[in-house]
């Protein structure tokens, strides 16, 4: 159901880089800002990233987000075994008049 | 520090009405400007935002069109806090439900931060 289509899932070796896209629309990416969040297995999601690449306090410079056109990028370097979780994106969609999020995308840290 | 603190029933009948209900502490449901959300999530369908209520001058609510006609976000002032309605549920609303609060700082909006989540089950 969901309207941002991102990768089941991404992996990589402890220390390494990772990049998860998010691909939209004109009607959703395309024309507004993106947000990121982090859930770790059992718990709510957490907020990440905002306005497509601004990190809250808090949230290490690991983590960077950024867009072009109608699709996202979040991007992990360094990667830890506390990143392990799933991450989504999501946006507000102007033809829907509401948010909708990413499928969702599994990081693994091998 | 704002946290949210979520009540309610873990188990629903089919046909009848879910009520979830997300106290806030460190804002306040009135502020102008966040808005307070529920947003929930299955396996089958995700995330998925359900509906938001916000004070500007006077209250305001907007639903996703796939629950809209069954859901009602309502305000409660006079406890700080806000609560979801939606009525003639069946197993697929199914699902951990979540409130948020929907903050902007000018351009785009996020939620942040979240209720812990209630896992709801419809059933007979």
């Amino acid at each position: 159901q969901s309207v941002l289509t991102q990768p089941p899932s991404v992996s990589a070796a402890p220390g390494q880089k990772v990049a998860i896209s998010c691909s939209g629309s004109s009607s959703n990416i395309g024309n507004n800002y993106v947000s990121w969040y982090q859930q770790l297995p059992g718990t709510a999601p957490k907020f990440l990233i905002y306005d497509n690449n601004k990190r809250p306090s808090g949230v290490p410079d690991r983590f960077s987000g950024s867009k072009s056109g109608t699709s996202a990028t979040l991007g992990i370097t360094g990667l830890q075994t506390g990143d392990e979780a799933d991450y989504y994106c999501a946006t507000w969609d102007s033809s829907l008049s509401a948010y909708v999020f990413g499928t969702g995308t599994k990081v693994t840290v091998l | 520090q704002v946290q949210l603190h979520q009540s309610g029933p873990g188990l629903v009948k089919i046909s009848q009405t879910l009520s979830l209900t997300c106290a806030i502490s460190g804002d306040s449901v009135s502020s102008n400007s966040p808005a307070w959300t529920w947003i929930r999530q299955s396996p089958s369908r995700g995330l998925e935002w359900l509906g938001r209520t916000y004070y500007r001058s006077k209250w305001y609510s907007d639903y996703a069109i796939s629950v809209k006609g069954r859901i009602t976000i309502n305000p409660d002032p006079s406890k700080n806090q806000f609560s979801l309605h939606l009525n003639s549920v069946t197993p697929e609303d199914t699902a951990v439900y979540y409130c948020a609060r929907d903050r902007t700082a000018g351009h785009g909006n996020w939620f942040d931060p979240w209720g812990l989540g209630t896992l709801v089950t419809v059933s007979s």
